[in-house]
């Protein structure tokens, strides 16, 4: 069982907008502003997305962004492409102990 | 350019001990914290444990105390992972990343994965 918890799957059909929710506790998500977002092919290695909640890499497309309200990370993604299909996961700081990862979300477009 | 570059695939049996190398290059290796992550066959990302380079302390995820070791070596910029006591579950792809701040920054460049397969 993650630490943190995701939807399993999502979807929309291009240009739609779509958001995926990271639920954690007063422990990790809710004490600090240390949440990331990964994006993962079949295949290939997770990419950096969005870290300290709502920052973007250099490189990483506008449609991307996130955002935190209490306990719940979430990462919305706007005017959705084929290319955006993937897995997404969230991780948090969790303190000098650990750093979990939520289940991950499969974001299919229609 | 930045880059992790890591060791080749393993097949080793039950019981037995794998380390897995992450050598880092086009960035200074001591300025970055080190993550390592696994991902089993079909399911998501598992944090390992976390490295600095720098001073080589190390933090572990309680799933890992007892049979996880991560080492650095500054004068290759190489970090390592070994994993001890191996068995069937432990079999999946392993990732070095690098953190972009000390811990907790996000983890914004990643190994290629290496394939670790324990069976008898």
């Amino acid at each position: 069982q993650s630490a943190l918890t995701q939807p399993a799957s999502v979807s929309g059909s291009p240009g739609q907008s779509i958001t995926i929710s990271c639920t954690g506790t007063s422990s990790d998500v809710g004490s600090y502003n240390l949440v990331s977002w990964y994006q993962q092919h079949p295949g290939k290695a997770p990419k950096l997305m969005i870290y300290e909640v709502s920052k973007r890499p250099s490189g990483v497309s506008n449609r991307f962004s996130g955002s935190k309200s209490g306990n719940t990370a979430s990462l919305t993604i706007s005017g959705l492409q084929a290319e955006d299909e993937a897995d997404y996961y969230c991780c948090s700081y969790a303190g000098s102990s650990t750093s979990p990862f939520g289940g991950g979300t499969k974001l299919t477009v229609l | 350019q930045v880059q992790l570059v890591q060791s080749g695939a393993e097949v080793k049996k039950p019981g037995a001990s794998v380390k897995v190398s992450c050598k880092a290059s086009g960035y200074t290796f001591t300025s970055y914290y080190m993550h390592w992550v696994r991902q089993a066959p079909g399911q998501g990302l598992e944090w390992m444990g976390i490295i600095n380079p720098s001073g080589g302390s190390t933090s572990y995820a309680q799933k890992f105390q007892g049979r996880v070791t991560m080492t650095r070596d500054t004068s290759t910029s190489t970090v390592y992972m070994e994993l001890s006591s191996l068995r069937s579950e432990d079999t999946a792809v392993y990732y070095c990343a690098r953190d972009l701040s000390n811990w907790g920054g996000g983890m914004d460049v990643w190994g290629q994965g290496t394939t670790v397969t324990v069976s008898s």
